[in-house]
């Protein structure tokens, strides 16, 4: 059951690009999304969230955009950095007390000099 | 920065045996998970607790697993008999508010290999 599905499995960008990261859902109930960041051996690492109200949130590089009709968000990334090369996870929740989070399969980004 | 600790970072056991998971959270977050990542898969949700209490648990969540908070600062998972499918990396996470807006802390976590 598959409600958070990131369908690109990696992306190579060029430092000081942009990264367009995305995702979809299908769980009209998910209230909160969530962007992580995974190196190696580490755990994720939150990034940035939207609530389901708003369709941008901005942190530094970090943009979220959310279309609700669309089921659809995106994490852009701007400019990119050598530092940013980890696998992303897309993640909802329902809201709610101790709210679980469901998670994408991930999407590898690969920032090139 | 505040940080969750798991323990150990890497744990070999035989396929039967109980294995413990152990986890600091945050000192002043409320709210605690248990989360695994399967070689090659997503993380998944296994288990909330609030309140010295279970919130929520996944079907994962059967009744070879279970939860502790022993203590003030320590939070636990207990796979009973372990069976060759529970190998995956397994991530304690914890946040101040459970609502999700505000992002869960994870710890680096804690390689189980059952052989």
């Amino acid at each position: 059951d598959q409600q958070v599905k990131q369908n690109s499995p990696s992306l190579s960008v060029q430092e000081g690009r942009i990264s367009i990261l995305n995702c979809d859902y299908t769980n009209s109930m998910f209230d909160y999304f969530l962007w992580y960041k995974k190196y190696p051996a580490e755990g994720p690492t939150f990034l940035i969230s939207i609530s389901s109200i708003k369709d941008k949130n901005e942190d530094g590089r970090f943009t979220v955009f959310l279309n609700k009709s669309a089921k659809h968000l995106s994490l852009h990334i701007v400019p990119s950095q050598p530092g940013d090369s980890a696998v992303y996870f897309c993640a909802a929740s329902e809201g709610g007390t101790a709210s679980k989070l469901t998670f994408g399969t991930g999407t590898r980004l690969q920032v090139t000099l | 920065e505040p940080e969750v600790t798991q323990t150990p970072s890497h744990q070999v056991t035989q396929m039967g045996q109980e294995v413990i998971l152990r986890c600091v959270p945050i000192s002043n977050h409320l709210y605690f998970y248990w989360y695994r990542q399967i070689l090659g898969q997503k993380v998944e949700f296994l288990v909330s607790f609030y309140n010295n209490e279970i919130s929520e648990k996944s079907e994962i969540f059967d009744d070879q697993f279970s939860v502790e908070r022993p203590d003030g600062s320590n939070f636990t998972l207990k796979i009973r008999s372990t069976k060759l499918e529970d190998s995956a990396m397994y991530f304690c996470a914890s946040s101040e508010w459970g609502t999700g807006l505000y992002g869960y802390t994870f710890g680096s976590g804690t390689r189980l290999t059952v052989v």
